[in-house]
């Protein structure tokens, strides 16, 4: 079966970094594209970028790029966000989905928690 | 890029059918069939129901459909169950130069 299994919740400082895996199995990891989206608490989903199975190409929302990177290893079929110079709102849980269609996430991870405080 | 924009919350009695509408532009709604809804229960991962417009993933009730005209794509969930009460989020492709993906703001569903 399908899982995205991803790291667990992080507290960092403003000014830092903070990095976020994702480990895919029960599929062809380079069949499919990886999302990152995230979720303030109480408030709505963010699409932050797609990175591809496949080559690792990626795109990212206008608003993340210079700030954030995302990358594969398809040795362990593990995808990576980095998010650099964090900031207070960028308190949130941050998920990574499967894209089975262009927009129709239909695997999810379980969310990590990134709290920003100092 | 704007969020696509959806009603914040709407409530309904069991029973009843209920349309919540997820407006974007020309620009991805109207330019493109890949719209997809989710739901999203509190403090879990959102939950694909519908995508390319109208079709449902294996598993999901057929009392959820999808439709939409112009700009406009709506959700439509028949029969409505106290398990239904939840939040609604549209997503759509931009394509174009972009090739983005966005999300609506969210509605919160109540089963009165």
């Amino acid at each position: 079966q399908v899982q995205l299994l991803q790291s667990g919740a992080e507290v960092q400082e403003p000014g830092a970094s903070v990095k976020v895996s994702c480990k895919a199995s029960g599929y062809t990891f380079s069949s499919y594209a990886i999302n990152w989206v995230r979720q303030a608490p109480g408030l709505g989903l963010e699409w932050m970028g797609w990175i591809s199975g496949y080559n690792g190409n990626t795109n990212y929302a206008q608003k993340f790029q210079g700030r954030v990177t995302m990358t594969t290893d398809a040795s362990t079929t593990t995808v990576y966000l980095e998010l650099r110079s964090l900031k207070s709102d960028d308190t949130a849980v941050y998920y990574c989905a499967r894209e089975l269609r262009y927009a129709a996430f239909d695997y999810w991870g379980q969310g990590t928690l990134v709290t920003v405080s100092s | 890029q704007s969020a696509l924009t959806q009603p914040a919350s709407m409530s309904g009695s069991p029973g009843q059918s209920i349309t919540i509408s997820c407006t974007g532009t020309s620009s991805d709604i109207g330019a493109y069939n890949y719209v997809s809804w989710y739901q999203q229960y509190p403090g879990t991962a959102p939950k694909l129901i519908i995508y390319s417009v109208d079709s449902r993933p294996s598993g999901v009730s057929a009392r959820f459909s999808g439709s939409k005209s112009g700009n406009v794509a709506s959700l439509t969930i028949s029969g409505l169950q106290a398990e239904d009460e939840a939040d609604y989020f549209c997503a759509s492709y931009t394509g174009s130069s972009t090739r983005y993906r966005l999300f609506g703001g969210g509605t919160k569903l109540t089963v009165l």
